[in-house]
């Protein structure tokens, strides 16, 4: 079975300010998705970035870019040019790439991110 | 476009009650998730639903059974709720080809006393 593990309870960063948010993961398998999923306090969890294992080069969404190294099996969250909006729980996934796999995400337990002004 | 939505938004049961909590996914996704997401922890994976049948199920008891419908809306049920079933129920909806994106509505509270 696959674990995720981010080992950042708590982080905080001041706006307009550059954080990274860590995340390890073990599996058996070759191919595979990660992702990181924001929620705020509405509680809905958003999509920020994906990334498929194949994929050498690391993701990039505006100002959310991810560091993937595939052999350490490290799926770090780079956020840039902090702004108090990005404040939220954030949590990382790992969804297998199995025929039956569908919707089936596992994650980590989550780091909460403050922004200070 | 209507996203993932699901009713009720809160609710409160009492212990041994019955509980069915509702999803409609994301119009034109045939594949429903539900997860469990304890407070200050992470959603755990309940059960998936693609063509009106379960696929995939966790680690969780018969206690919890779920249902989809024809127009791939779903249901979750829960049965002689226990306190530690006090949590955000989520649902997930997607198109069961690999690689497409997963939208999740903004849950249920289920509070068990």
């Amino acid at each position: 079975a696959q674990t995720v593990t981010q080992s950042q309870p708590e982080m905080s960063v001041q706006e307009a300010e550059t954080v990274t948010l860590s995340c390890t993961y073990d599996t058996s398998e070759s191919d595979y998705y990660l992702f990181w999923y924001k929620q705020p306090p509405s509680r809905q969890m958003i999509l920020v970035i994906r990334q498929e294992a194949y994929k050498q080069q690391n993701a990039t969404e505006n100002r959310f870019s991810v560091n993937f190294q595939k052999a350490a099996k490290s799926f770090s969250l780079k956020i840039s040019d902090s702004q108090l909006g990005d404040a939220a729980m954030y949590f990382c996934a790992y969804r297998s790439q199995g025929e039956t796999s569908g919707s089936r995400l596992t994650f980590g337990e989550g780091t909460q991110l403050t922004v200070n002004p | 476009d209507a996203g993932v939505t699901q009713s009720p938004t809160h609710l409160i049961k009492t212990r041994g009650q019955q509980v069915t909590l509702r999803c409609s996914p994301k119009s034109g996704h045939d594949t429903v998730s539900w997860y469990q997401q304890a407070l200050g922890q992470g959603p755990q994976f309940i059960f998936q639903y693609y063509e009106e049948e379960e696929r995939q199920r966790g680690n969780f008891p018969d206690r919890f059974s779920g249902h989809q419908f024809p127009n791939y809306s779903s249901e979750l049920n829960v049965n002689a709720l226990l306190l530690g079933d006090s949590a955000l129920y989520l649902c997930a909806s997607s198109l069961l080809a690999i690689g497409n994106t997963i939208y999740f509505g903004e849950g249920s509270w289920l509070t068990v006393v």
